[in-house]
């Protein structure tokens, strides 16, 4: 099983520009989430979703967009990026709701710069 | 909405040295979960505390669930070099966009030989 995989690694986007991070999951998860991570900020959630076809606001929404189309894969989405989105992006996955009794798996993340 | 707060932020310790940090909510929390970032990693799980007062350990690792379930610790015994990265304590927040996992800010460890 190759767990939780996030596309690409890198990226460097120009201010304005849009961009799609790719999530995907091969443990059946029901549950799946994005975070940012920023120097000194912890793990701030983005968007996360209970089950395919539908997400939910997390404490950081602004600025992005995210779809679950298929239960294994979890998209976020960068309408017109901006230099405060610089950051390192996590994707998770988990059974059921984390906290509930169960663990996240984190995928490696995805390193984004934007000029 | 819930706050949880981990201190210290950051903590240098003397290979073979003890750490400890620490995890307070705002708010009772129902779990906790505690997770361990390697530098340029990502998080992984290490424990989940649900009783109060629960006491769980891990070889050298040691946690413990307050009594009123506001606040835990992870405590390291004779630290190694292995021990090295970010310890994040996370719970469950039950707020207006739903119910999802508040994560702390981390400590990071690091640690000398």
């Amino acid at each position: 099983n190759a767990g939780v995989t996030q596309t690409p690694k890198f990226r460097v986007l120009k201010t304005g520009q849009s961009m799609t991070l790719l999530c995907a999951q091969d443990m059946n998860h029901e549950y799946m989430y994005w975070y940012r991570q920023d120097p000194g900020m912890g793990l701030r959630l983005i968007h996360y979703s209970v089950g395919e076809g539908t997400t939910a606001k997390g404490e950081v929404p602004d600025g992005y967009n995210v779809s679950r189309l298929k239960k294994q894969n979890f998209l976020l989405g960068l309408e017109s990026a901006a230099p405060s989105q610089t950051s390192v992006y996590f994707c998770a996955s988990s059974y059921g709701l984390a906290g509930g009794l169960h663990e996240q798996f984190f995928g490696p993340g995805t390193r984004l710069t934007v000029l | 909405g819930q706050q949880v707060m981990q201190i210290p932020q950051y903590q240098h310790v003397q290979e073979g040295e003890d750490f400890t940090t620490y995890c307070n909510s705002s708010t009772t929390l129902s779990n906790i979960q505690w997770y361990k970032q390697r530098p340029g990693g990502h998080p992984v799980f290490l424990i989940q505390l649900v009783k109060s007062g629960e006491v769980k350990k891990q070889k050298r690792l040691t946690f413990q669930f307050g009594e009123a379930k506001k606040n835990s610790s992870l405590h390291i015994t004779a630290t190694q070099t292995t021990d090295v990265g970010t310890y994040f304590c996370a719970g469950l927040s039950r707020g207006q966009a739903g119910t999802a996992l508040i994560f702390g800010k981390g400590t990071t460890l690091s640690v000398s030989s």
